[in-house]
């Protein structure tokens, strides 16, 4: 069954530290993983897309990784911001059957001064 | 920067009347998708559109559900007859082209059943 599991469930950190999410899959075959941020009662927003073929993607204080092998993904948040805090939610895409779009549960940051 | 829009914000109905969400896609982009979530649950993936045609729908995307996209700019989600557990937030989300290409989400449209 295709599943996508996200940990820690919740976390709070303090402004300026590091963190970093986690995101297991057992989407199989494999098209891609994007990570989202969602702000409370907003639309997801896009931080990085990632293909079999890579490891590693930045954007700003974002960096997410794969492991293709392993079905793992990582989320690092770099100097934590107040407005970091949201939901990040890792969405994978499996070529079987089609295109088909799985979300997980989201981990919940709160990032507090 | 382009924004998919949708509209209303909340639309608040009566179990069994008929809904219709409105989306506005960004302009030169050719794949439209609605999702939902319910509150305090994760994403769920209802339907893509490419081409005026579904290409996928999840289960959740029964005969109560339809897409179109009447007039060239608007993509529309009708729920015929709405039950109480279609409570939620509808998101339209849409892309340019390729698989690897951004979806854009709106802000969303809450729905409640009473």
């Amino acid at each position: 069954k295709n599943q996508v599991e996200q940990s820690p469930q919740s976390l709070i950190i303090l402004e300026g530290k590091n963190c970093t999410l986690q995101c297991n899959y057992t989407v199989s075959p494999f098209s891609n993983l994007r990570w989202y941020k969602q702000d409370t009662g907003r639309g997801p927003v896009s931080l990085t897309i990632m293909t079999f073929s890579e490891n590693t993607k930045s954007n700003g204080r974002y960096t997410a990784t794969l492991d293709a092998d392993t079905k793992q993904s990582s989320l690092h948040i770099t100097a934590s911001q107040l407005s970091d805090s949201a939901s990040y939610i890792c969405v994978v895409t499996t070529l079987g059957g089609g295109f088909k779009t799985i979300f997980g549960a989201g981990t919940r940051l709160f990032v507090k001064a | 920067e382009p924004e998919v829009t949708q509209t209303p914000s909340h639309q608040v109905t009566q179990m069994g009347q008929e809904v219709i969400l409105r989306c506005v896609p960004i302009s030169n982009h050719l794949y439209f998708y609605w999702y939902r979530q319910i509150l305090g649950q994760k994403v769920e993936f209802l339907v893509s559109f490419y081409n005026n045609e579904i290409s996928e729908k999840s289960e959740i995307f029964d005969d109560q559900f339809s897409v179109e996209r009447p007039d060239g700019s608007n993509f529309t989600l009708k729920i015929r007859s709405t039950k109480l557990e279609d409570s939620a937030m509808y998101f339209c989300a849409t892309r340019l082209a390729g698989i690897t290409d951004t979806q854009y989400f709106g802000p969303g449209t809450r729905l409640t059943v009473l």
